[in-house]
């Protein structure tokens, strides 16, 4: 079936410092769409992606549809320690009898020691 | 309601025993799906509803898990003769069901089988 890589599994982050995650598919999705979940909580919709090239931001982060359909990014700028958590991308293929997600693994966010 | 809800949100059960756990979607959504997610692991999807009907159950992992729903609302997913390895979060979405809708996530069910 359709896999997402999701790179990387985890990282840490300084306070300020930029982040970026991205997802890569052995297949093409027509929707990329980036999750966000903190522990005890279902995931929280960040940004949502439907045509190839689109480039899309939302406070400071901003994530991209790449243009083969088959991956995307999110880039976070001047972290905060709020942007802890686990990231998760998902890719979609929305019209007839098939609506579910596929999710990658994640990207854990955490503090630098 | 303002968002997905689940319950209940943690359930203990025995090896062999039935679960059923509930998802109330967003109102007004026609589209509701479910997921399970193992520890450290990202989601797998389960089922998809389109109102009543589901037109992808590809996901169901054996013949002991089954789903409903019932006036195009609220959804039930029964896992019968629960194993250990049924331990995992159960998370319910549900989408206004239109091409490119977004799913908005419940909180979870978390079930752990002993």
């Amino acid at each position: 079936g359709q896999q997402l890589n999701q790179s990387p599994q985890s990282m840490f982050i300084q306070e300020g410092e930029d982040v970026s995650m991205n997802c890569t598919s052995s297949s093409i999705f027509n929707t990329w769409l980036w999750y966000k979940q903190d522990p005890g909580e279902g995931p929280v919709l960040l940004i949502a992606l439907y045509k190839a090239g689109e480039l899309t931001s939302n406070g400071r982060l901003t994530a991209q549809f790449g243009i083969t359909r088959k991956d995307s990014f999110l880039n976070i700028s001047a972290s905060i320690p709020s942007d802890v958590g686990i990231y998760f991308c998902a890719g979609g293929n929305y019209g007839g009898s098939q609506g579910n997600l596929i999710f990658g693994k994640g990207t854990k966010l955490s503090v630098k020691p | 309601g303002a968002g997905v809800s689940q319950s209940p949100s943690n359930k203990v059960t025995e090896k062999g025993k039935d679960v059923e756990l509930r998802c109330d979607p967003i109102s007004g959504h026609t589209a509701l799906y479910w997921y399970r997610q193992s520890l450290g692991q990202g989601l797998e999807f389960l089922i998809y509803f389109q109102g009543n009907s589901a037109p992808d159950k590809s996901g169901l992992p054996s013949d002991r898990f089954s789903a409903e729903r019932t006036g195009g609302s609220v959804s039930t997913l029964t896992i019968q003769r629960t194993q250990q390895e049924d331990s995992a979060v159960y998370l319910c979405a549900s989408s206004g069901g239109g091409y490119q809708e977004t799913q908005y996530f419940g909180p979870g069910t978390r079930l752990l089988v002993l």
